[in-house]
């Protein structure tokens, strides 16, 4: 198994521009997250997902959109990027919420200049 | 409001001691309480979980104790290694499906 995988790893986006932040599970778990670390904080809930065709807003929302088409696929979009969106973005996954283990993928570091 | 907090000072102590670092919350009432460990430029990789029943939960060098009347959990890493240096999370059950995480404590632990 691969786990959980993002792409890219790295990325420099101009102010206003758009991307996709891809994410993927081969567990077969209904759970999956994005977060956003800052220097020196914690993990910040953007977005996450119960299963294929719902999601919910987490603790910071503003500014990114997400789609769970498919049970394996998660992935982030960031429209009209931000300098304040600058960080590390991780998806994780779980089998059944937060009384479970969260399994993260490698991270995205995203700079928008 | 609700608040997680884990010690921002970064901890250093010597090889062989054991490592105590803790995790304070208010206005959370959790059912369950983790502990992550993250190394640089990496994912957060789970440890342990205990529940709020559980005073406290052992694997191996780690133990973690949770205290829902002071509101506290202490994370033990015993016998430490240098190998053991990085930063610890302590995560909540927040009541939303999803876990709201602390700042992490980092442990530096000298040869």
């Amino acid at each position: 198994n691969a786990g959980v995988t993002q792409t890219p790893k790295f990325r420099i986006l101009k102010i206003g521009q758009s991307m996709t932040l891809q994410c993927a599970q081969d567990m077969n778990h209904n759970y999956m997250y994005w977060y956003r670390q800052d220097p020196g904080m914690g993990l910040k809930l953007i977005y996450y997902s119960v299963g294929a065709g719902i999601t919910d807003k987490g603790e910071v929302p503003n500014g990114y959109n997400v789609s769970r088409s498919t049970t394996e696929d998660f992935p982030l979009r960031l429209e009209l990027a931000a300098p304040s969106q600058t960080s590390v973005y991780f998806c994780a996954s779980s089998d059944s919420g937060s009384k479970e283990t969260q399994y993260f993928g490698p991270g995205t570091r995203l700079l928008v200049l | 409001s609700q608040k997680i907090e884990q010690n921002s000072e970064a901890l250093n102590i010597q090889e062989g001691k054991t490592a105590t670092l803790t995790c304070n919350y208010t206005n959370y009432s959790p059912a369950y309480l983790q502990w992550y460990r993250q190394d640089p430029g990496r994912g957060p990789v789970f440890l342990l979980l205990i529940r709020e029943n559980e005073k406290e939960k052992r694997k191996e060098r780690l133990k973690v104790t949770f205290d829902t009347t002071l509101k506290q959990s202490l994370f033990h890493i015993t016998a430490s290694q240098p190998a053991d240096s990085a930063t610890y999370l302590c995560a909540l059950d927040s009541g939303r499906r999803a876990l709201t995480f602390g700042s992490g404590t980092r442990l530096q632990v000298q040869p």
